[in-house]
């Protein structure tokens, strides 16, 4: 299966400044296709997980621009340009390029 | 508006079965992948199960392969977890999800405890 590893675990930050988590993956995600299969969810607390990614960099509807990905091959970011109080949660990347999709461990964001 | 929701979970014994259920609607069932994932109290997600718009291609993880099967009926728009020889570490919230390229849609998800 393919590992996919989060980084920072736990991210502090204090309103207003940016935040960063990156993702690398144990194997290429770039399907036969040509496309690149990683996406990012964001699961609040007591909620259901949210897509706010796919395919990298493409933004699911609804989620504000704040929210940026970036990558390519094996290593992958996600970005906020400046966190609010509603970004409390874990994030999770996740790839969908091989059976069967894995999760990275989530990142807790936290506001400082 | 897409609407996906669960039933069947709650309390059964290891050793047991259960079978999940998740109704589709606000869009066209037999057209999508259906999906379904888990979630351990407090811990992260697996991807358990998908299957195919017409049911005939099924994939699992290895965990619960060979115990667990998916199941389509797409007259109900209806999607099925038939879960057998349940472990203590099946025990997790299972989400139907449809995701596709464009759009990801997630159930609010159905508690199984698998507990003596």
């Amino acid at each position: 299966d393919v590992v996919m590893t989060q980084f920072p675990l736990s991210l502090p930050v204090t309103l207003g400044q940016p935040a960063s988590i990156s993702c690398r993956s144990s194997q290429s995600l770039v399907y036969s296709d040509g496309n690149t299969y990683l996406n990012w969810f964001q699961q609040r607390p007591g909620q259901s997980p949210r897509r706010l990614i796919y395919k990298v960099s493409n933004r699911d509807s609804g989620v504000p621009d704040r929210f940026s990905g970036s990558g390519s091959g094996t290593d992958f970011t996600l970005k906020i340009s400046r966190v609010e109080a509603e970004d409390v949660g874990v994030y999770y990347c996740v790839q969908g390029t091989h059976w069967p999709y894995t999760f990275g461990q989530g990142t807790k964001l936290e506001i400082k | 508006e897409v609407h996906l929701v669960e039933s069947g979970g709650g309390l059964v014994q290891p050793g047991g079965s259960l079978r999940l259920s998740c109704a589709a609607s606000g869009f066209t069932f037999s057209n999508y992948w259906m999906h379904w994932v888990r979630q351990a109290p407090g811990k992260g997600l697996l991807w358990v199960s998908r299957t195919n718009p017409d049911g005939t291609s099924t994939n699992y993880a290895d965990s619960v392969k060979g115990r667990f099967t998916v199941s389509r009926d797409n007259a109900k728009n209806t999607v099925y977890l038939q879960m057998n020889s349940l472990r203590a570490e099946d025990t997790a919230v299972y989400y139907c999800v449809r995701d596709s390229s464009t759009v990801s849609y997630w159930g609010q998800g159905t508690l199984v405890t698998a507990s003596s």
